[in-house]
């Protein structure tokens, strides 16, 4: 049984590009969010995806953005990137029942921006 | 402004009991209170979630008081393999409904 994975595991870019961060879901889990976790810290929620709708965001301007398609995979895009955009991005996978269903989190993607 | 809180470090040594605290002031109503463990280039591991007195599982036991505002995770005879980060995380109320992280507990386990 699969859990959640993340796609690519590693990647640099430079200012002002763009990037997309992918996930597959853990099998039977229809929900998934996405965290930022900056170095030391813990993560950030970036927002919630559940029947193909953002359904919770927090406080990330909208150059965050994601997409849900039918099979429960995601994807993150960031637009215009920062050197502070500089992070492990981790997805999250559950069911759809708030924070009341323990989320499953995959090992992340590691960007770097220069 | 909603926060969650955690003690920044705490050592060990093997064998012994170890408790890590979370305060929560602003949890949302019906949210549980989840914990997890992260290790160096992987994503937090699930530990243990419970929504009020005491809940225990082959791992860990996680105790929270009448009032919900705190939770605290105690780990029984720590291992060297435990030492980790541990992770509150908790929806809240602030002006709109957030998952939140705590900042993290670096708990270090010494022989």
């Amino acid at each position: 049984d699969a859990g959640v994975t993340q796609s690519p595991t590693h990647l640099i870019k430079t200012r002002g590009q763009q990037v997309t961060l992918r996930c597959s879901p853990k099998s039977g889990h229809d929900t998934v969010s996405w965290y930022q976790q900056a170095l030391g810290q813990g993560p950030q929620f970036i927002f919630q995806y559940y029947e193909e709708e953002e359904r919770q965001r927090g406080n990330f301007p909208d150059r965050f953005s994601g997409h849900q398609f039918p099979n429960y995979s995601s994807e993150l895009n960031v637009n215009a990137l920062l050197l502070g955009d500089s992070a492990l991005y981790l997805c999250a996978s559950s069911h759809y029942q708030g924070n009341n269903q323990p989320q499953h989190f995959g090992d992340g993607t590691r960007l770097s921006i220069l | 402004l909603a926060k969650t809180t955690q003690p920044i470090s705490m050592d060990s040594y093997e064998g012994q009991e170890v408790n890590i605290t979370c305060s929560h002031n602003n949890i949302a109503t019906n949210d549980y209170i989840t914990w997890y463990q992260q290790f160096p280039s992987q994503g937090p591991r699930f530990i243990i979630q419970g929504y009020k007195t005491k809940v225990t599982n082959e791992v860990a036991s996680l105790f929270i008081p009448a009032d919900r505002k705190s939770s605290t995770l105690s780990l029984p005879r720590v291992s060297l393999s435990d030492t980790a980060v541990y992770y509150c995380l908790v929806g809240v109320m602030d002006s709109s409904y957030k998952l939140i992280f705590g900042s993290g507990t670096r708990l270090l386990v010494r022989p």
